[in-house]
């Protein structure tokens, strides 16, 4: 268990509507991510976080938003999510040594934008 | 953009059969590389870290080969719930993300 949560697990929404996904971890890690993974392109890298308030752009961060006010809880928001953005969201947390010093992934939330 | 590729499979082979998967990294300044598991639906699972040593865990052997930029992964003994879709990946440059390869798909047989 990687004490990492994602809410919703599953989204449907339209076209240009606003959406905003959760990850929320129990351990108190300086490092959150958020990918994306499509058929034929793999995991890529949406936006990361190395502190409160500290993000920075991945591969794919054009139209997505985030946000981390708390050490716990790293938003992604699709401002007015599009078609292309349907895909499976994996947040992930960085776990530092006695761990292995890498990523742990949460369950990943199915969004479907119609 | 710095790149991780793989072979995406599908490697369909039978029960108890050796087999490996190779993935190349372009970033010559990476430090750190691992094998990632994922089964149907469900999100990837750290299977093993891989060093220029060798890392051996029980039927899965990874290696690294700086000089040529890839890194394998072995499997003996295949067992059917080995079946999956494995993941490389390897740090970036500034060691705070991690570049995947697409995967490469396993399935075992009986």
């Amino acid at each position: 268990d990687a004490g990492i949560t994602q809410s919703p697990r599953h989204k449907v929404t339209e076209t240009g509507t606003p959406v905003t996904l959760r990850c929320h971890q129990t351990e108190n890690h300086r490092y959150m991510y958020w990918y994306r993974q499509d058929p034929g392109h793999g995991l890529r890298l949406i936006h990361y976080s190395y502190g409160v308030k500290d993000t920075d752009k991945g591969e794919v961060s054009d139209g997505y938003s985030v946000s981390r006010s708390k050490t716990e809880d790293f938003l992604l928001t699709l401002e007015s999510a599009t078609s292309s953005q349907t895909s499976v969201y994996f947040c992930a947390i960085r776990k530092p040594p006695p761990s292995t010093d890498t990523q742990y992934f949460g369950p990943g939330t199915r969004l479907t934008v119609l | 953009r710095k790149e991780v590729e793989q072979d995406p499979g599908p490697f369909n082979v039978p029960e108890g059969a050796t087999v490996a998967f190779n993935c190349t990294y372009s970033n010559s300044a990476s430090q750190s590389f691992f094998w990632y598991r994922q089964d149907c639906r469900k999100e990837p699972k750290l299977l093993m870290s891989v060093y220029s040593s060798g890392n051996e865990d029980g039927r899965f052997t990874a290696q690294l080969n700086r000089a040529s930029q890839y890194i394998s992964l072995l499997i003996r003994d295949s067992k059917l719930s080995d079946s999956a879709t494995y993941l490389c990946c390897a740090e970036d440059q500034a060691g705070t993300a991690l570049i995947f390869g697409k995967g490469t798909t396993l399935s075992v047989s009986s």
